[in-house]
């Protein structure tokens, strides 16, 4: 897929509280969507990631949802603490989903957490 | 736990100038990706290399960008003749191999600290 509309752009929540960011694919051959936070000045992280043969996976306090019939896919991030804050992208591969094959990314949410 | 180094971590240059960008990638995989972030953007794919030659490439990867893997461990970009708008951080990414005994998740990309070009 070569185009991800990810919203929203900046989303600001009070600690503990839950932060969903949702991202929306075109290509619907895509089969793999990471998830990646990146913190001010830092390299991009994969937190987690989901295979389109399933429609959810958690971890701990984070968990992506998936809907291939809606062509969307959505991170969760449950009991928010002061270190979640950071960008987050959503991704599908460019191509195939093959082995060589680049991310696309979305434009990021700058996540917020207030104290 | 293995990553991927990148150096410099920060390159000025003059505009028209050559810059080459390394990468050291996590030593037992098999693809080789370069992303750019320009400032406050998001991260966007140039190139993929696998085999010893480029797999993919996006628009932005023209006849001024090549790559290479000169030897076992390093990873190579190639920036001719710079231009300002060429001012981003380029970071370097690797993943695989892939497989049920592979603790990897599948195309789980590992990204390196990046280097920041400033183009002047």
């Amino acid at each position: 897929g070569e185009n991800v509309e990810q919203h929203p752009s900046t989303l600001s929540v009070q600690e503990g509280d839950s932060a969903v960011i949702k991202c929306t694919y075109s290509d619907s051959a895509s089969n793999y969507f990471p998830w990646y936070k990146q913190e001010l000045g830092k390299r991009p992280q994969l937190i987690i990631d989901i295979r389109s043969n399933v429609g959810e996976k958690k971890d701990q306090r984070i968990a992506v949802t998936l809907n291939k019939t809606a062509k969307h896919f959505s991170l969760h991030i449950t009991e928010t603490q002061p270190e979640d804050s950071a960008v987050y992208f959503c991704a599908e591969p460019m191509y195939s989903g093959g082995g060589a094959d680049g991310l696309t990314f979305g434009k990021g949410t700058h996540l917020i957490i207030q104290p | 736990e293995p990553e991927v180094t990148q150096t410099p971590s920060h390159q000025v240059t003059q505009m028209g100038q050559e810059v080459i960008l390394r990468c050291v990638p996590i030593s037992n995989h098999l693809y080789f990706y370069w992303y750019r972030q320009i400032l406050g953007q998001k991260v966007e794919f140039l190139v993929s290399f696998y085999n010893n030659e480029i797999s993919e490439k996006s628009e932005i990867f023209d006849d001024q960008f090549s790559v290479e893997r000169p030897d076992g461990s390093n990873f190579t970009l190639k920036i001719r003749s710079t231009k300002l708008e060429d001012s981003a951080m380029y970071f370097c990414a690797s993943s695989g191999p892939f497989g049920r005994d592979t603790k990897s998740s599948y195309n789980e990309q590992f990204f390196g600290p990046g280097t920041r070009l400033t183009v002047l």
